[in-house]
């Protein structure tokens, strides 16, 4: 079936560190994907999405491009702030259950 | 100034009563959404309804019960069914159901059971 794999956390890095957080997904078919982010005690934001292979999403500072190929979607950011410390959420959605699929989170840390 | 609310923000209920957590939206999305999260996991779909009047279970529908009379709204039924409420919920709503449709959330309920 689909699904999505997240890398495990916590992820701790320093100020101005440069970040990946990987994804990958299994999906029969032409899924978009998204990366969400949920700082604590909040409900999840769109973060960036790419509909289509080789699209880059891209928002306050991180990029996602959508690799076909290799099935992923990895996030990533030049130089991260303290105030990106949260948990991010990848996800698929296909357009044959128009239900998102989730990955199960991997929470950064950012230490000044 | 659209988006989705949630009320309440916590809530505590007794073993063996139903709660109703509230969900409404002002972006005249027609399909709306309820998840479940536990500490450390990632979210899992309870219910969702694609228009008014309509509704689906989704993948953990034992023990919840949801009700679409009004577009803007999607409350949800905790019952007594359900064996291990306590949990944060998140309710969303998207324009449609294409895979292009963006999901927004509300901020969250948190439900303990005392």
């Amino acid at each position: 079936g689909n699904s999505v794999t997240q890398m495990e956390g916590p992820v701790t890095l320093s100020e101005e560190a440069f970040l990946t957080i990987n994804c990958t997904y299994t999906a029969t078919g032409y899924p978009s994907l998204f990366w969400y982010v949920q700082y604590p005690g909040e409900g999840l934001q769109l973060l960036l999405k790419a509909t289509k292979a080789d699209d880059k999403g891209s928002n306050k500072g991180f990029e996602a491009t959508y690799r076909k190929e290799t099935t992923s979607f990895h996030l990533e950011k030049g130089s991260v702030q303290v105030s990106d410390s949260a948990v991010y959420f990848c996800a698929l959605l296909m357009d044959s259950n128009y239900q998102l699929i989730w990955g199960a989170g991997t929470k950064l840390i950012i230490k000044p | 100034d659209g988006g989705i609310t949630q009320s309440p923000k916590y809530l505590f209920r007794k073993e063996g009563q139903n709660v109703t957590l509230s969900c409404e939206q002002n972006l005249n999305h027609d399909a709306m959404y309820w998840y479940r999260q536990d500490p450390g996991q990632g979210l899992r779909l309870i219910y969702y309804s694609q228009i008014v009047n309509d509704f689906q279970k989704g993948d953990i529908a034992e023990g919840y019960s949801v009700s679409r009379e009004k577009k803007e709204s999607f409350p949800l039924t905790v019952t007594s069914a359900q064996k291990n409420p306590t949990a944060f919920y998140l309710c969303a709503s998207s324009m449609g159901q294409r895979t292009t449709d963006t999901q927004y959330f509300g901020p969250g309920t948190r439900l303990t059971v005392l």
